[in-house]
């Protein structure tokens, strides 16, 4: 399979304990991308990478939040001292900076209790 | 900054009958518009895009959408629904650079038998 792939699907974990999901884009993928969709809502955008360089962050973003795309394949999105609040389904899209749509992953879908 | 709203967040129809699901957008420069399909615990599938040309755009599953840039929207049709196009679906627009898309809230679509 060729396409976006995240892991884990599923995490439960205690509030206040911190969290990292990963995501795998489509080879050569040039752009990576982050959302948050809460139940009922939209995505949220979170924030981009172009390659390894971060070029864009959402005031959604708390210092709590951190992303990193290393070698601008995977990247991680880390959650510190997770909160109730921050219980979503994280989202990852990458695309080819050429190509209009993104393609997303199938989710990892964070419950913090 | 660009915004999507879809009015509609919850539309029964039963099946093989037509549907319209509605998007309205807001943008200050030129966008992209997309429809993204999400089926339960998955992540988000692109149904059709337009981007520029010919107005309406179709998807291989019998779904349009018609882009009428006097009244900023991308409304979603399909003449005839099947039980299989239950899902959520969202809508988005995106810069023509292509930096960030914006989504809707989304409209649960559930085709009756």
């Amino acid at each position: 399979d060729t396409g976006v792939s995240q892991d884990p699907r599923h995490k439960i974990t205690k509030r206040g304990q911190n969290v990292t999901f990963r995501c795998d884009p489509i080879s050569e993928h040039n752009r990576l991308y982050w959302y948050r969709q809460t139940l009922g809502q939209g995505p949220e955008f979170l924030t981009y990478f172009q390659n390894e360089a971060q070029l864009e962050k959402s005031r959604l973003l708390s210092d709590r939040f951190s992303a990193e795309r290393p070698k601008g394949s995977f990247s991680t999105l880390e959650i510190q001292r997770t909160e109730q609040g921050d219980s979503a389904m994280y989202l990852c899209a990458s695309k080819i900076l050429s190509v209009s749509e993104a393609f997303f992953g199938q989710g990892t879908r964070l419950t913090v209790v | 900054a660009q915004s999507v709203t879809q009015l509609d967040s919850q539309v029964p129809v039963f099946e093989e009958a037509p549907v319209e699901l509605r998007c309205n957008y807001s943008s200050s420069v030129s966008v992209y518009l997309f429809w993204y399909v999400q089926y339960p615990n998955q992540g988000l599938q692109l149904l059709l895009k337009y981007l520029s040309g010919s107005t309406l755009v179709e998807s291989i599953n019998g779904f349009e959408a018609e882009f009428n840039k006097s009244q900023t929207s991308f409304h979603l049709r399909k003449p005839s629904v099947h039980i299989s196009d239950t899902a959520e679906y969202f809508c988005a627009v995106s810069e023509n650079t292509g930096n960030q898309f914006y989504f809707g809230t989304g409209t649960s679509l559930t085709v009756i038998p």
